[in-house]
């Protein structure tokens, strides 16, 4: 158990909808990652969050969007969902520490499935 | 910027066989590099860390990696391959960005072990 927390673990949904994707990283860890994990695509980075601001972006669609919030817990928001979408998304979390605590630690991810 | 290239996308082993998965980085100072491991339908986990202490990093499950920064590899190495060392393995190379950390990976290593 690497501490990091997502769900719901499963979901399905149609077409055009939205859904929000949900994730508690380790206690004490300040940044928290988005990644999207498909067949085709493989693992692909979205967006990195580090204490409630945006630090960096990757290939994340215009129809995504993502926040993390006070009590840094973060939220990933998909809409206008299409085929397209379904995916392995996953959380990871991490802290700048001593020399060497420095990894990233994954969550067990949500799998979306978009019919 | 960091980069990484796994050379191999396919690797396959029969088992009891030594297993090598090939990884090379750029980047412009000294980096942490880590290997991450990835079953099927499961989070990425931790296999091993390198942080500049010593340059042989030994992880679980009997793998290790040596970081030759002459030839900016981080290959990954196990003497005898099991049936449950099937799975994809990651490469990852980290940034430290201040207060947070950037992490860039790799595309990825299918390893398959034969019976």
């Amino acid at each position: 158990d690497s501490g990091v927390t997502q769900t719901p673990k499963h979901l399905i949904t149609a077409t055009g909808q939205r859904v929000t994707l949900r994730c508690s990283p380790r206690s004490g860890d300040l940044s928290v990652y988005w990644y999207q994990q498909s067949l085709d695509q493989g693992l692909q980075f979205l967006i990195q969050y580090y204490n409630g601001e945006e630090r960096a972006k990757g290939n994340i669609l215009e129809r995504f969007s993502a926040q993390q919030f006070p009590d840094l817990h973060s939220e990933l928001n998909l809409s206008s969902l299409e085929l397209g979408d379904s995916a392995l998304y996953f959380c990871a979390s991490s802290v700048v520490g001593q020399a060497g605590y420095n990894e990233q630690f994954f969550g067990p991810g949500t799998r979306l499935t978009v019919l | 910027a960091q980069s990484v290239t796994q050379l191999d996308s396919h690797v396959s082993v029969s088992e009891g066989t030594p297993v090598l998965l090939r990884c090379n980085y750029s980047s412009s100072y000294s980096p942490s590099l880590f290997w991450y491991v990835q079953h099927p339908n499961k989070g990425l986990q931790l296999l091993l860390k390198y942080t500049s202490a010593a340059t042989l990093v030994k992880g679980i499950n009997g793998f290790e990696a040596e970081f030759k920064k002459s030839e900016t590899s981080f290959h990954l190495t196990k003497p005898s391959a099991h049936m449950s060392d099937a799975a994809e393995y990651f490469c990852v190379v980290s940034d430290r960005m201040g207060n947070f950390n950037k992490f860039y990976f790799g595309s990825g290593t299918k390893l398959n072990v034969k019976p």
